[in-house]
């Protein structure tokens, strides 16, 4: 069964580095999401990207907050300088098309990666 | 402002019950919704989802209603067993994309 990839599954970084978060989607997919969540807490969407371009972004996805499809399969997540708040579970998604455009669409999650800033 | 309520932090049940969860909204008209399942340290899973116009859709042992009127979906879990221990989310779209509720923790006691 096709499923999302993330790599790494944990991260340790300092304060103030910067990081990516790697995910590689389901193939024939067209949209990707990134998603957080600090633990004990819940599902926070961050950005929705298609065709090249982010579609949505929500208040968290501030200027430290970018997004990138470098290639055909990988589509990435950068902090540039990760604050200790930004420790959480970053969940890469796909979808086969945008939720609205077909009346709703499931999307399938990869299995996070941990971020833990120190 | 826009809510996404899940009015059961915890649910504990004896196995072979009927587990019933609440996914309440205000101020928002989504044209579906959907619920996922979310295992510890996992993510979350697709279950089911349903539009609008649907009032209940249904898949094995789930059943999920869904009322545009009373701004509420209940999510049923019939015949409810310990493998069914997890968090459950409800996620509406909102300007095109999901936004998930906190989520119910469910337990299933044998």
């Amino acid at each position: 069964e096709p499923e999302v990839t993330q790599t790494p599954s944990h991260q340790v970084t300092q304060m103030g580095q910067e990081v990516i978060l790697r995910c590689v989607p389901i193939s024939n997919h067209l949209y990707f999401y990134w998603y957080r969540q600090i633990l004990g807490q819940k599902v926070e969407f961050l950005v929705s990207f298609y065709n090249n371009e982010i579609s949505e972004k929500s208040e968290i996805f501030d200027d430290q907050f970018s997004v990138e499809r470098p290639d055909g399969s990988n589509f990435t997540l950068k902090i540039r300088s990760t604050k200790l708040e930004d420790s959480a579970m970053y969940f890469c998604a796909s979808s086969e098309d945008r939720q609205w455009r077909t009346g709703g669409t499931e999307a399938f999650f990869g299995q996070g990666t941990r971020l833990t800033v120190v | 402002s826009q809510k996404i309520e899940q009015n059961s932090e915890a649910l504990n049940i004896q196995e072979g019950k009927t587990a019933t969860l609440t996914c309440n909204y205000t101020n928002y008209s989504p044209a579906y919704l959907q619920w996922y399942r979310q295992d510890p340290g996992r993510g979350p899973v697709f279950l089911l989802l349903i539009r609008e116009n649907e009032k209940e859709k249904r898949k094995e042992r789930l059943k999920v209603t869904f009322d545009t009127t009373l701004k509420q979906s209940l999510f049923h879990i019939t015949a409810s067993q310990p493998a069914d221990s997890a968090t459950y989310l409800c996620a509406l779209d909102v300007n095109n994309d999901m936004r998930f509720g906190a989520g119910t923790r469910l337990t299933v006691k044998p």
